[in-house]
């Protein structure tokens, strides 16, 4: 079975420019997670998808922030523009479905290291 | 407010020693329990998880985890340390009815030769 794929791996560009990530999750998982990853925290949600549609976008900065998961399967997230506390490393993850306990494990991608200068 | 507790920045074991990483949480209602492995360089891991029944759970690469409620803790722990189990382990708590999960700030832990 093939993981969650990501890319680019590695990411850097100057404040006020934008970025792009993109995210394929493991086939027949509907739930999709955005995740920002500190040095030395733990991960932070920024959004979840479930199928299509917006589960929990709560913790996205919309002002420069955007995701998207047109067809229910692969997802990008965007920002625009980049600011200095954006470096960091950006996870996607997927699981079964997010209401059902039994088979709730995320399952993650490597991860984009986004650096901002 | 759910919360998710991992009091050790760092644990330092020896080889063939046991190891525990300790997790305590908050949370309202029945806890879900998570700990998920990081490896340099590499996204997280699954490693085990509770969700009800016996309070010792068993996962992945040997590991495994009590819960203990009245002490609302889920410690990791292993008979044995490997130098390759070094890495960076997370505790995560989802709750009874909120499926986001919240999770810790992280262990790393050291096995030394």
């Amino acid at each position: 079975e093939a993981g969650v794929a990501q890319s680019p791996r590695y990411k850097i560009i100057e404040k006020r420019q934008s970025v792009a990530f993109w995210c394929n999750p493991i086939s027949g998982h509907a739930t999709l997670y955005w995740y920002q990853q500190i040095l030395g925290q733990g991960p932070k949600l920024l959004i979840q998808f479930q199928n299509n549609g917006v589960v929990d976008d709560s913790q996205l900065p919309k002002d420069r922030f955007s995701a998207e998961r047109l067809k229910g399967v692969d997802s990008t997230l965007k920002i625009q523009p980049a600011k200095l506390e954006d470096s960091a490393v950006y996870l996607c993850a997927s699981s079964l479905v997010h209401n059902d306990i039994s088979s709730y494990e995320q399952y993650f991608g490597p991860g984009t290291r986004l650096t901002v200068t | 407010a759910q919360s998710v507790a991992q009091p050790e920045d760092q644990v330092n074991v020896a080889e063939g020693n046991p190891l525990t990483v300790k997790c305590t949480y908050s949370v309202s209602g029945n806890p879900y329990l998570f700990w998920y492995v990081q490896y340099p360089n590499r996204g997280l891991q699954f490693l085990l998880k509770y969700i009800t029944g016996d309070n010792l759970v068993k996962g992945s690469y040997g590991f495994e985890a009590e819960f203990n409620k009245s002490q609302t803790s889920f410690h990791l722990k292993k008979p044995s340390a490997l130098v390759s189990d070094s890495a960076l382990y997370f505790c995560a708590v989802r709750g009874y009815s909120n499926y986001q999960l919240i999770w810790g700030a992280g262990t790393k832990l050291i096995i030394k030769p």
